[in-house]
């Protein structure tokens, strides 16, 4: 099992629409999650890290399921300015050294007028 | 300006040729990068620093050095260029719990 797992896409949503995504990871021990967002032939910019007990911002709200071992995102009312690639990020190492960070290979969301 | 600066943004090299990348922060962090992007495979990290005396080897460090010049400033090195390090490469940096700040990127070609 791939340590964190996506489905790549394309996710071709209509504006307005409600979109989500998984992403799971396989190390139970992982401590931090975050999801970026990545433009095309851009550098990736964090979006949210998410908590244990789930956070949202705006339109966007990220869960955790320790139990499962998968995060979630959530994209509300979507725009077409939400079409990006989104990368998954696991923490497997205690005290957050970036070292320990791993990449799932990102989501592709096309959201189409 | 960008708190996280790279140079050269694009470079296309002949192989064999030695090709450094040059990475600086504004952000104070003391934890700095170097990540590869290739398509399909996501991002790899090549060597990382924790501060200026420190650097260790990523997932993907042969073929490649590092230089830490200041708590600013992180170089990656290509002694003698392959086509296959053709990739996009990213400097980032962090502070302890924090997420990464990314630099936009070097587009690199070996030909």
């Amino acid at each position: 099992r791939k340590e964190v797992e996506q489905d790549p896409g394309p996710f071709n949503v209509p504006e307005g629409a409600t979109v989500a995504f998984n992403c799971t990871y396989s190390n139970s021990a992982s401590q931090s999650f975050f999801w970026y967002r990545q433009d095309c032939r851009k550098e990736p910019k964090l979006l949210m890290s998410v908590y244990s007990s789930g956070n949202e911002d705006g339109r966007f709200t990220a869960q955790l399921n320790r139990a499962s071992q998968y995060i979630s995102l959530l994209i509300r009312d979507s725009k077409l300015s939400d079409s990006a690639t989104y990368l998954c990020v696991v923490n497997g190492q205690t005290g957050g050294g970036a070292d320990g960070l791993t990449f799932g290979k990102g989501t592709h969301l096309i959201i189409q007028p | 300006d960008a708190d996280v600066t790279q140079t050269p943004r694009n470079r296309i090299t002949k192989t064999g040729k030695r090709i450094m990348l040059e990475c600086s922060q504004t952000k104070g962090h003391d934890r700095m990068y170097w990540y590869r992007q290739d398509p399909g495979l996501g991002l790899r990290l090549i060597y990382y620093s924790f501060d200026v005396k420190d650097i260790n080897k990523g997932e993907i460090s042969d073929g490649y050095s590092v230089s830490r010049q200041a708590q600013a400033k992180f170089s990656l090195s290509l002694e003698s260029a392959i086509p296959n390090q053709t990739a996009l490469y990213f400097c980032a940096t962090s502070d302890s719990g924090t997420g990464l700040t990314f630099g936009e990127g070097s587009w690199l070609t070996v030909v």
